[in-house]
């Protein structure tokens, strides 16, 4: 039972590169989250989907792609990295349903340099 | 901007104390959850407490929510070394577009020691 994995789990770039996380699930759940950790700033929404071809912004998008073709995967690209952008990057699902709480991936450490 | 505030920043105590945490939010929920995150990992789920409900229990952990002050409070009682850990308070706000959404605190970060 893999849960919530994702990929790289370090990750070193240049500026002005594109980067690719990605984010698998093996539950089948309908919602799927990208968070960023930064000291100072707890964790912040970057996208989320409650399914399929269905994404919306968070709270600090700018920079940032989503895409989920497939219910299980949920990638994020940094189209063009950036220095602020170096940060843990956190992706989390959940079932969506009333009172369902949300489980974390591992995470991936991105530094941007 | 946050929707949870947490207090204190950093709680030091020793092995066998209770340790409580604070979270403040902004605007009406439908929930308010904690999670616990170990240094270097994922979040993990503690305890959910629903807006309309006042006191919940989960084995060492004893959740108060206070919707007229927009306040909770974790309790850890006995704690042990490995509770340490940082937790994070997070909001799930009222609202048709917040559903399933979750607003983060900046969490406590909590050290025991033995």
């Amino acid at each position: 039972d893999a849960g919530i994995t994702q990929s790289p789990r370090y990750k070193i770039t240049e500026t002005g590169r594109q980067v690719t996380l990605m984010c698998h699930q093996t539950w089948s759940h309908s919602y799927m989250f990208w968070y960023r950790q930064d000291l100072g700033h707890g964790l912040r929404l970057i996208y989320y989907s409650a399914a399929a071809d269905i994404t919306d912004k968070g709270e600090v998008p700018d920079g940032y792609v989503v895409s989920r073709s497939k219910t299980e995967n949920f990638p994020l690209t940094l189209e063009s990295a950036t220095r602020s952008q170096t940060s843990v990057y956190f992706c989390a699902c959940t079932q969506g349903l009333a009172l369902d709480t949300q489980y974390f991936g591992p995470g991936t450490r991105l530094t941007v340099l | 901007s946050q929707q949870g505030e947490e207090d204190p920043q950093a709680l030091s105590i020793q092995e066998g104390e209770n340790a409580t945490m604070n979270c403040s939010y902004k605007t009406s929920i439908n929930n308010l959850q904690w999670y616990r995150q170990n240094s270097g990992r994922g979040l993990v789920h503690l305890i959910l407490i629903r807006s309309n409900e006042r006191e919940k229990h989960s084995g060492r952990l004893r959740v108060t929510l206070d919707t007229s002050k927009k306040s909770s409070s974790l309790l850890i009682t006995a704690s042990r070394a490995a509770d340490t850990a940082s937790y994070f308070c997070a909001t799930e706000n009222a609202g048709g577009t917040s559903y399933g959404k979750l607003t983060f605190g900046q969490g406590t970060i909590l050290t025991v020691h033995p």
